[in-house]
C-alpha cells in the first residue's frame, strides 16, 4: 500500500474553503485516491475519489497533481457538521480491496 | 437512504466470554468488511467477506475470531474468547462490488468494552 502523509490538524472557519493536502509519493500508476471522512463517535464516511483528473461532487472536490504524487480535497464553504477526521486513502486497482486508514488530518471548523 | 445497520451499539462483557457482533449490509451489496478501531488510535482492517468466503484477513484476524453470513441479511462477527485489548468500537462495511472504484459504507459501530 501506499504511504500518505497528511497534516495531524487543521483549522478553518465556517462558511470558508478549506484545502486538506495529502502527498503520496510512492503512489502506483493504477491506485486510485480515495478520500473518507469520520465523524465524531461515527463510522468512517466516503467523501470522494479519482485516478488522474481533478473530480467534484456534492460534498468536496479533489484535486490531483499531475505527477499523482498528491492531492487535496476541497471542501467549498465549510460547515460546521464538516468537523471530522479526513482520510486520504490510495487503493490499488482490481478488486477485493480494503480500506488502509492512516492517522488523517483533524479538521476543526470554528463558527 | 440504504444504511448499514449494527446491533447491539454497546455491548460489555467479561473477559473469557463469547460474543457476536452483528450487522445487516445494504441489500444489494456482495462484499462485506469488518474494521476496528481501539480508542485514540487508527481504523484498522479485520476481514473481507464475499461469496460466503473471508477473502482476506488481518494479522489482527485470529483464531479466536470468525465471520459468518448466516442468512441472507445478518453479517456476523465472533469473538470466541473476549481479552482485555479487544475492547474497541467494531464497524462494519459493505460494497456492492469489490472493485477500488467502488465505496465501503460503514455502520455507526459497536462499542465493545471487555472486563
Amino acid at each position: 500500500d501506499a504511504k500518505t502523509t497528511q497534516p495531524n490538524s487543521m483549522e478553518s472557519n465556517e462558511e470558508e474553503p478549506v484545502h486538506l493536502p495529502c502527498n503520496h509519493s510512492t503512489i502506483s500508476g493504477t491506485d486510485y485516491i480515495h478520500w473518507y471522512r469520520q465523524l465524531p463517535s461515527q463510522g468512517p464516511e466516503y467523501v470522494i475519489h479519482g485516478l488522474t483528473s481533478n473530480v467534484n461532487n456534492r460534498m468536496a472536490s479533489l484535486a490531483i497533481a499531475e505527477d499523482r504524487k498528491s492531492s487535496t480535497l476541497i471542501l467549498h464553504r465549510a460547515t460546521l457538521r464538516d468537523a471530522a477526521v479526513y482520510y486520504c486513502i490510495p487503493i490499488g486497482g482490481g478488486s477485493n480491496y480494503k480500506l488502509t486508514f492512516g492517522k488523517g488530518t483533524l479538521l476543526t471548523v470554528n463558527p | 437512504e440504504p444504511e448499514v445497520t449494527q446491533t447491539p451499539s454497546h455491548q460489555v462483557t467479561q473477559m473469557g466470554q463469547e460474543v457476536i457482533l452483528r450487522c445487516v449490509p445494504i441489500s444489494n451489496h456482495l462484499y462485506f468488511y469488518w474494521y476496528r478501531q481501539i480508542l485514540g488510535q487508527k481504523v484498522e482492517f479485520l476481514v473481507s467477506f464475499y461469496n460466503n468466503e473471508i477473502s482476506e484477513k488481518s494479522e489482527i484476524f485470529d483464531d479466536q475470531f470468525s465471520v459468518e453470513r448466516p442468512d441472507g441479511s445478518n453479517f456476523t462477527l465472533k469473538i470466541r474468547s473476549t481479552k482485555l485489548e479487544d475492547s474497541a468500537m467494531y464497524f462494519c462495511a459493505s460494497s456492492r462490488t469489490g472493485y477500488s472504484t467502488d465505496t465501503q459504507y460503514f455502520g455507526p459501530g459497536t462499542r465493545l468494552t471487555v472486563l
